[in-house]
Parts: structure tokens; sequence; C-alpha cells
């Protein structure tokens, strides 16, 4: 499986931008690229997924790399409420398994 | 709400008891699975179901079993409850088409055996 990796941790203050980095070098061409989160004591949550193209949603932007070797989700405003742990997570197309990493705990300052 | 639902929320068990942990969707997802969560570590999956029927192993299976007689329900059964197996358990659910569509989770079971 291709794997991922992502900064251990990062803070944000309320209100600010919040970049998330990816990096997935050895993604293959059909891998889709999704973001989880986690809120403490709750299950994961989608927050987006692409393919080769930026995508945006209500949640949060994603914008993969043009050789789509690395990602980044946008939060355009942090709230207090996006603390939580952000999972980046490669997923084949014939492939029902999501894998788990251990994924950037975000820390979003009042 | 649509969404996924698990019961019980926590549940404590004596070594070598049974149990099943109850998920019910009601999204009309095809796919359904159940993952484990440790603390500091991320999900790991035990069974999954592509549809009414079909069930199929994830990477630790071993000591679980699971069904899918219904689209709705997909029941963990846990056969001999061993202190290993205490952890949070997350079930999950999604259509059949991947290419465009993420997973909802329910809120967890939290299990401990003692």
């Amino acid at each position: 499986d291709a794997k991922t990796t992502q900064p251990n941790s990062m803070e944000s203050n309320e209100e600010e931008p919040v970049h998330l980095p990816c990096n997935h070098s050895t993604i293959s061409g059909t891998d889709y690229i999704h973001w989880y989160r986690q809120l403490p004591s709750q299950g994961p949550e989608y927050v987006i997924h692409g393919l080769t193209s930026n995508v945006n949603n209500r949640m949060a932007s994603l914008a993969i790399a043009e050789d789509r070797k690395s990602s980044t989700l946008i939060l355009h405003r942090a709230t207090l409420r996006d603390a939580a742990v952000y999972y980046c997570i490669l997923r084949p197309p014939d492939d029902y398994k999501l894998s788990f990493g251990a994924g950037t705990t975000v820390t979003v300052r009042a | 709400n649509a969404g996924v639902t698990q019961t019980p929320k926590f549940q404590v068990l004596k070594t070598g008891q049974s149990m099943t942990l109850q998920c019910a969707q009601d999204m009309n997802h095809e796919y359904m699975s159940w993952y484990r969560q440790d603390p500091g570590m991320g999900l790991r999956l035990i069974h999954y179901s592509v549809g009414a029927g079909i069930t199929d192993q994830g990477e630790v299976p071993n000591g679980y079993n699971v069904s899918r007689s219904t689209t709705e329900d997909f029941p963990l059964r846990l056969l001999s409850a061993a202190p290993s197996q205490t952890s949070v358990y997350f079930c999950a659910s999604s259509y059949s088409d991947r290419t465009n569509y993420g997973y909802t989770f329910g809120s967890g079971t939290r299990l401990t055996v003692v």
C-alpha cells in the first residue's frame, strides 16, 4: 500500500487559515487522496477527497500537486471546533479499506 | 438524522464473555465495515461487507465474527472476550461508488474487557 507522511502536530490561531501537508511520493495513478478528521471522543468524519484537480467543499479545500506526490488540506478560517486529528489517506479505486496512519493533531488557539 | 448508529456506547465485559456490537445505517449504503482504535494508534480494519450476504476479513479479524443479513445492519460479535480486545470500535458505511463518496462513521463503542 502506498504510504502517506504527515507532521505529528500543528498549531493555529482562531480565524486564521491552516495548511496541512501530506506527502505521498509512492502514490499510484489511480489512488484517490482522502482526508478525514477525528474530533476528541468521536468517530472519524469525512472531509474531502480528490484525484488530480483541486477540490473545494463547505468544510475545506484540497490542493493536489501537479505530480500528485503531495497534497495540502486547507482550512480557510480555523475555529475551535476544528481542533482534531486529521488523516490523509490514499485509497485505490478497487480497495474498500481505509488505512489510517497517525495523522496530524491540530490545535487551535483562541 | 441519517447516519450510522452504534450501540451500546459503553460496555464492560469479563474475560470469556461474548457480546454483539450493533451497527445500523439508514443511508442505503452497500458497504459497511468495522474498525478498532487503540490508544495512540490509528484505526485498523476488522471485517467488512460489500453487500447483504457478503463479508470478508480485514487486517485484524481474529476473535470477531460478522454477518450481513440486511443492507442496514452489520453486527460485530466477540466470541470470547479477551483483555486485548479492549478498544474503541467504530462502524463505517459508504456507497459502493468509491470514487465519489467518502465513508460515514458511527460515534463508537468503548469496550473494556476485565
